[in-house]
């Protein structure tokens, strides 16, 4: 089965409004997790590393204060995309690091309407 | 800024031949690299990874990976139709240690054909 699980797999949520995403590390801790995103027909960009107990650390040019990142545990990290608009709809995908293989969660579907 | 480079494609393979896909990385000091592929809608799954200069079979799929040449790729051998997919490159700074995002390519779509 999964070992990093992602939830929910899909959502639609309406324009202006807040969509958390977990990402949950389930067979082993996980104190570093990645957050990606993956526009239509474009690859997988890096947006941020989540670390446990400390502050996420940003890829040049994504909005901190828009993409909420916590890892309170060492199995859990969400992502939080605040004041949603249309151009945030993509596919949204978390990590584990090299320790684990840089296994990939099942992904998220952001439609914002 | 680190960059990876793989040709879109579409690239068509015969099912049962050998599908030869390349991928060069602009960071000398990259120390880990990875295929990946991804089928429509899903998230992408690890097929191999390499971390030094030669060859590494493993099954069907043989990732070769020269450093001086900044360059990696993958072999499929006897290629099935359940092989099309798009395959990404991605490539870490660091080997071990977890601190260090992937970096991908755009991905080759690969279509094998009965």
């Amino acid at each position: 089965g999964a070992v990093v699980s992602q939830h929910p797999s899909r959502v639609i949520c309406k324009s202006g409004t807040s969509v958390k995403i977990e990402c949950r590390s389930l067979d082993f801790q996980a104190t570093t997790m990645f957050w990606y995103r993956q526009f239509p027909k474009q690859s997988l960009m890096l947006m941020a590393t989540s670390n446990e107990g400390s502050k996420a650390t940003y890829e040049q040019g994504v909005e901190k204060d828009k993409f909420l990142i916590n890892h309170a545990s060492l199995t859990l990290s969400t992502l939080t995309v605040t004041s949603a608009h249309p151009e945030d709809s993509s596919f949204y995908i978390c990590s584990r690091g090299a320790a684990y293989g840089y296994t990939f969660g099942s992904g998220t579907r952001l439609t914002v309407v | 800024q680190k960059e990876v480079e793989q040709n879109s494609g579409p690239l068509s393979v015969p099912e049962g031949a050998i599908a030869s896909l390349n991928c060069t990385y602009s960071d000398r000091v990259s120390q880990s690299f990875f295929w990946y592929r991804q089928y429509s809608g899903k998230s992408p799954e690890l097929i191999m990874s390499i971390y030094s200069n030669g060859d590494k079979e493993d099954g069907r799929f043989t990732a070769q990976l020269n450093k001086a040449s900044q360059y990696v790729s993958l072999l499929i051998r006897d290629s099935q139709p359940s092989d099309s997919a798009t395959y990404l490159c991605a490539v870490s700074g660091q080997s071990g240690g977890g601190a260090d995002g992937l970096t991908f390519g755009k991905g080759t779509h690969l279509i094998i054909q009965p």
